[in-house]
């Protein structure tokens, strides 16, 4: 079955650490996305995507960096420059008019 | 893409029909409105999505108005399993995957046995 996955599902990160998640699409979608959401906030994008080796700069970027060399794979590094990375982090691709498929999502605690 | 505004919160009893409503009032011709919803601690689920005419899929119907400024998504026989957080947006939807969607706070819809 077609979707995307992300992983892992929980993350703990030492202050000062960077991390990456993992988002891999099998749908064939041009346009990828990472959205970070806080405990009772919408979701604030990131990064998108809408082709290989191209990216650009969401609401939220700052602390963040991302890579998209295949069409397949997102991944999203949240490093030492992210002043408060504790949240739950959405993946998510599309094609067009036909509506995001999101990922299960990771959930990045700092310790 | 234009802001839209939604009720925080609603009840619904079990098997009845919810209606979610949304106002869009400064939505432009060519923004159509999606709706996702948020089961806790899941990625945002798509539902459906309309331009002028109203949508009905298996999930759901959307009824827009005739003015555009304000829809409502109805959900008929409301399910436990429909208690989550809905999310209206407006966007313009391109092929190549330019809709970067702004998801609000959302209603947060609770059905009551």
């Amino acid at each position: 079955d077609g979707g995307i996955t992300q992983s892992p599902k929980y993350l703990f990160r030492k202050e000062g650490q960077n991390v990456t998640l993992s988002c891999e699409q099998n749908l064939n979608h041009d346009a990828m996305y990472w959205y970070r959401q806080d405990p009772g906030q919408g979701l604030r994008l990131i990064y998108y995507s809408q082709i290989v080796n191209d990216f650009q700069k969401g609401d939220i970027a700052e602390g963040y960096s991302v890579s998209r060399e295949k069409k397949e794979s997102f991944p999203l590094t949240v490093t030492s420059a992210q002043k408060n990375p504790t949240a739950f982090y959405l993946c998510a691709s599309s094609l067009g008019a036909s509506g995001y498929t999101f990922g299960s999502g990771t959930r990045l605690t700092v310790v | 893409d234009a802001k839209t505004t939604q009720p925080p919160s609603m009840d619904c009893a079990e098997g009845r029909a919810a209606n979610l409503p949304c106002n869009h009032s400064t939505i432009s011709g060519n923004e159509y409105v999606y709706w996702y919803r948020q089961i806790h601690s899941q990625g945002p689920q798509y539902i459906i999505h309309g331009l002028k005419n109203n949508e009905t899929n298996e999930m759901a119907s959307l009824i827009i108005t005739e003015d555009r400024k304000s829809s409502t998504l109805i959900l008929p026989h409301a399910t436990l399993r429909d208690t989550a957080v809905y999310y209206c947006i407006a966007v313009v939807p391109l092929y190549f995957g330019n809709e970067k969607l702004t998801f609000g706070t959302g209603t947060r819809l609770t059905i009551i046995p």
